[in-house]
Parts: C-alpha cells; structure tokens; sequence
C-alpha cells in the first residue's frame, strides 16, 4: 500500500496564478482531510470531506475549494494564489467511525511557495 | 476557545536519558488525545491515541504518554532517548462531541545528543 500521497511535492507560483493539488489514498478511507502547515502554528484544518461527493470548510476556508468525486482522491485548489498561502500542505485520511477516535494517517506534503 | 498548548519551542535531551515532552489542553467534554512525530521533509506519523481506560498508554517506538484528567495534560514520554527520536513532536485533541475537527498544538522540536 502507498497510503497517502500527493502531488506535486514542491511548486512555485506567481500572485494570481491558479493550481491544483491533488490528494490520493489507497487505504478505503471514508474521511479525508487538508491542512496547512505554518511556522509555530501546527496544523489548521481548511476542508475535509466524510465521503465521496461532499465537502466541508474548516478552520482556514477562504481562498480554497475542494472537490471528492471519486472516494480515493481529494483535490484542493486554489484559484487564484496570495503571498499568504505560502505554506507547506497537508492531505490526510481516516476511517469512518461515529466516535472520532480514529487516527489519521498523512501525506508527505506539498511545499507550496507563492511569489 | 478550545486549544492544545505545547509549552516547550524545543527539547533537549541526551541519548540515554528520560524525555518527556509537554501537553495541555483546553477542550470542553472528554476530548480524544493523540500525538504525532514528523520527521524531516515528511508528513505527520501516528504515535499514541487515549481514548478511554488506563491512564498509561503506550505507542510506537517505545514511547508512551500519561492522560491526567484534573490537570487536563497528555505528556509524551520515553524512558531512553535515542538519536533517532529526534523531530517534531504534534500533540492534537478531538472533542468527544466536536465532529471531525482535530486541534493541534503547535508543536515540540525533540533533540537527542549523542
């Protein structure tokens, strides 16, 4: 199994510029995630999705969008990209399971860098 | 407001010797407790989780944390630090009743000395 994976690892835009990331997990995974990673700030949730077709904001929402169309794979993008969003990008996943005790299981990273 | 507070930037610690690295949180209800260590260039790897019973719970790589209720804390901790558990330490909580919303501190950087 490859777990989680991501792609692209690293990519550089310019102020306005779109992209996508991609997310992709072979586990059968019900719940998937996106974070951010900053500096002395941990983690911040910005979408997730419980299940193939549906999505829902997190804590840090504004200036991305997310997609689930097929339960394997959760694309998040950005349409048009701010010095703000500099930061390295987080996809993960967890089983489903009403109680939340469930671990979740993370992707390398996407370390984005906008100019 | 629901928070985790890693109260310590950095650890140091000599090979050989106990670690222990910090976590107190601020949730309300019974939270679920967790903690992650990422290495270099990697994502987040799952370590140790309380969810209910013994208050001792032991994970991956030797490591165990201690769950205390009254003072709301989580401490990770190992008996004999290796060179090798050197990285960044997550500590993160779910609330019981909080959905999918997972809160994580903001992180211990472990360094073993040899």
């Amino acid at each position: 199994n490859a777990g989680v994976t991501q792609t692209p690892k690293f990519r550089v835009l310019k102020t306005g510029q779109s992209m996508t990331l991609l997310c992709a997990q072979d586990m059968n995974h019900e719940y998937m995630y996106w974070y951010r990673q900053d500096p002395g700030m941990g983690l911040r949730l910005i979408h997730y999705s419980v299940g193939e077709g549906t999505t829902a904001k997190g804590e840090v929402p504004d200036g991305y969008n997310v997609s689930r169309l097929k339960k394997q794979n959760f694309l998040l993008g950005l349409e048009s990209a701010a010095p703000s969003q500099t930061s390295v990008y987080f996809c993960a996943s967890s089983p489903s399971g009403t109680s939340g005790s469930n671990e979740q299981f993370f992707g390398p990273g996407t370390r984005l860098t906008v100019l | 407001a629901q928070s985790v507070a890693q109260p310590e930037d950095q650890v140091n610690v000599a090979e050989g010797n106990p670690l222990t690295v910090k976590c107190t949180y601020s949730v309300s209800g019974n939270p679920y407790l967790f903690w992650y260590v990422q290495y270099p260039n990697r994502g987040l790897q799952f370590l140790l989780k309380y969810i209910t019973g013994d208050n001792l719970v032991k994970g991956s790589y030797g490591f165990e944390a201690e769950f205390n209720k009254s003072q709301t804390s989580f401490h990770l901790k190992k008996p004999s630090a290796l060179v090798s558990d050197s990285a960044l330490y997550f500590c993160a909580v779910r609330p019981y009743t909080g959905g999918f919303k997972t809160i994580f501190g903001a992180g211990t950087r472990l360094f073993v000395k040899a």
